[in-house]
């Protein structure tokens, strides 16, 4: 099936670095959502963004919807020893309630 | 916020047996749930789209008659892997979305299959 360009597929960083991950598509979708996933468990919606060139922040998560539609980026500030995971953008069609995943990105934080 | 329940979380067992993971919605009538796979180091895959009272949507390469979906109330789904063989472990996980074509899926906690 189809999957989304999501990059850096990982990143090992110290706490207290900002992270910037990105999706990018050849397609158009309506909604963008990002998601994090550990071990064993399934993914957490952080962010929904609906409308382009949106901008929104949940605590110290920032996420915005490209204005062309075919792009999503997550950015996480002063990182912290729980933010450790795998975080997935996911995009959704117009009137499709199906969810295209990207690839993932791996965050480890160095102690 | 909306809670996805999923059950088991793990199961182990014999090739050739059939297994059932279930998922349900807690606070919300999950009008269309969606059944994921996800191998080691990979991402989610979509299996099936499955909405209430009508037959699951199966995506391509998906075959139908291995893998069941029953959605026979707002609340469960259900997911039976036929004749499990060792190259269906993996992790299944469950989605659900309510009536609000906008709301967001939520996830359940995935069930580990491992088929020996």
């Amino acid at each position: 099936g189809q999957q989304l360009n999501q990059s850096p597929q990982s990143m090992f960083i110290q706490e207290g670095e900002d992270v910037s991950m990105n999706c990018t598509s050849s397609s158009i979708f309506n909604t963008w959502l990002w998601y994090k996933q550990e071990p064993g468990e399934g993914p957490v919606l952080l962010i929904a963004l609906y409308k382009a060139g949106e901008l929104t922040s949940n605590g110290r998560l920032t996420a915005q919807f490209g204005i062309t539609r075919k792009d999503s980026f997550l950015n996480i500030s002063a990182s912290i020893p729980s933010d450790v995971g795998i975080y997935f953008c996911a995009g959704q069609g117009f009137g499709n309630e199906k969810l295209t995943f990207g690839t993932g990105t791996r965050l480890t934080i160095i102690p | 916020g909306a809670v996805v329940s999923q059950h088991p979380s793990r199961v182990i067992c014999k090739s050739g047996t059939s297994v059932k993971i279930e998922c349900r919605s807690l606070d919300f009538q999950a009008t269309t749930m969606f059944w994921y796979r996800q191998f080691p180091k990979q991402s989610l895959m979509l299996m099936a789209t499955s909405n209430e009272g009508s037959k699951a949507t199966y995506e391509q390469g998906v075959e139908k008659d291995k893998f069941l979906i029953n959605h026979a109330s707002l609340t469960l789904s259900t997911l039976t892997v036929t004749s499990a063989h060792p190259e269906d472990s993996s992790f299944y996980i469950c989605s659900a979305t309510g009536t609000n074509s906008n709301q967001p899926q939520h996830f359940g906690d995935g069930t580990r299959l491992s088929i020996l």
